[in-house]
């Protein structure tokens, strides 16, 4: 079975910096995808990235850019110019690319961010 | 247009009570998900409804009768539930059944049960 794990229950940034939360899986599999999703106190998940896993090149979007390494089963979160608004739970998660049960996403724990200003 | 629409954002019901929750999407995806999420977990899943037709049921009590009357519609029916069913309900569609892609989740309705 598959497993994601997030090893930083929280961290902190302060704005502008740079912070990388950090996302380890474990499968067997050799197709999947890979997400990270947003949390903010306000509660609505909200998709920030996507990895596929036969993709080598890292994913970015704006300040955020992933660092994918399928040998090591690592796909870190990297948030650049922090702004208060990147404060919340960051969940990773992981989907098999095959269909049936085996395509439901299967998430970590979490890693809360907080900015300070 | 990614949006996944729940209502009611805020339910309060007893242990009594039938209420139902709802989801709407139109963005012509044909996967949709109940999730439950106790505060600082991950989503828990509960359903799964593919080209509408469950598909996964995850050993939900029977209290929750999920339902999707057609491919933009999911509702879930609450009866007779516990206290420790409390929790934040999502719901999330994905484009292409359960294979692949990214799910895009709703808002949710913050469930309390007294």
């Amino acid at each position: 079975a598959q497993t994601v794990t997030q090893s930083q229950p929280e961290m902190s940034v302060q704005e502008a910096e740079t912070v990388t939360l950090s996302c380890t899986y474990d499968t067997s599999e050799s197709d999947y995808y890979l997400f990270w999703y947003k949390q903010p106190p306000s509660r609505q998940m909200i998709l920030v990235i996507r990895q596929e896993a036969y993709k080598q090149q890292n994913a970015t979007e704006n300040r955020f850019s992933v660092n994918f390494q399928k040998a090591a089963k690592s796909f870190s979160l990297k948030i650049s110019d922090s702004q208060l608004g990147d404060a919340a739970m960051y969940f990773c998660a992981y989907r098999s690319a095959y269909g049936g049960s085996q395509g439901n996403l299967i998430f970590g724990k979490g890693t809360k961010l907080s900015v300070k200003p | 247009d990614t949006e996944v629409t729940q209502t009611p954002k805020h339910l309060v019901m007893g242990m009594t009570n039938k209420k139902s929750l709802k989801c709407e999407q139109h963005m012509g995806h044909r996967a949709m998900y109940w999730y439950k999420q106790k505060a600082k977990k991950p989503p828990e899943l509960m359903f799964v409804y593919s080209y509408e037709k469950l598909s996964i049921n995850e050993s939900v009590p029977s209290r929750f009768s999920p339902e999707c009357p057609n491919s933009s519609l999911l509702n879930l029916h609450l009866h007779a539930l516990q206290p420790e069913d409390s929790a934040l309900y999502l719901c999330a569609s994905s484009r292409e059944g359960l294979a692949g892609g990214e799910q895009y989740f709703g808002p949710g309705t913050r469930l309390t049960v007294t």
